[in-house]
């Protein structure tokens, strides 16, 4: 069955430090796509990153950068020298390609992870 | 292009009333979703739709219906709503394999 998990609940950094939010999946089909959302206090879902199963290069966009890594079935997004905009709650989400026991087209979803970062 | 639409955007309904949550995409997106959202807490998957005529339930399906007549319309329906279904609810749509979009969100608290 699919399953995201976000370990981290909540974490709190003072602006300019580096923080890193993880995310860990669950799959049995080998061709997946995993995402990232972020959810300010405005409370509307802002796409970030899709990535794909066959594609494991790291990603950098600005500040936020992205490790994907299969053989610990991890997905973690770390933002370099945070600021205050970036306090919202960010989602990890997992789609199967396949249709395994009737879930093609499924998308779930992590708990989230709350950043608070502090001026 | 509006993309997706949710109405209305705050309700309050009293214990064992029903309503509708509208949801409505001009993207031609197969693939239609409903979440719910509780306070401090992650997306819970209701229900979702690859197409039209077809939907499956999700997570957490018990006291809510939908439909997919159409491509753009997935409607939630709430019957004989409960205080436990005080939530934020989201709609969102894609395509295959690509991202959702969201809609603004409807705040309902039940009474």
């Amino acid at each position: 069955a699919q399953k995201v998990t976000q370990a981290q609940t909540e974490i709190s950094v003072v602006e300019k430090e580096d923080v890193t939010l993880d995310c860990v999946y669950e799959t049995r089909d080998t061709t997946y796509y995993l995402f990232w959302y972020k959810q300010p206090p405005s409370g509307e879902l802002v796409f970030l990153i899709r990535r794909n199963s066959f594609d494991e290069q790291n990603e950098i966009s600005g500040r936020y950068s992205w490790n994907f890594q299969k053989s610990t079935s991890s997905f973690n997004f770390t933002i370099t020298a945070s600021q205050v905009v970036d306090s919202a709650v960010y989602f990890c989400a997992l789609s199967e390609a396949g249709n395994y026991g009737g879930s093609q087209g499924n998308l779930i979803f992590g708990k989230g992870t709350k950043l608070s970062v502090k001026p | 292009n509006a993309g997706v639409t949710q109405t209305p955007k705050f309700r309050i309904l009293k214990i064992g009333q029903s309503m509708t949550l509208q949801c409505t995409q001009d993207m031609n997106h197969n693939y239609m979703y409903w979440y719910r959202q509780d306070p401090g807490m992650g997306l819970k998957l209701i229900y979702y739709s690859v197409g039209a005529g077809i939907t499956d339930k999700g997570e957490v399906p018990n006291g809510y219906n939908v439909s997919r007549s159409t491509t753009e319309d997935f409607p939630l329906r709430l019957e004989l709503a409960a205080p436990s279904q005080t939530s934020v609810y989201f709609c969102a749509s894609r395509r295959p394999n690509t991202e959702a979009f969201f809609g603004q969100g409807t705040r309902l608290t039940v009474v």
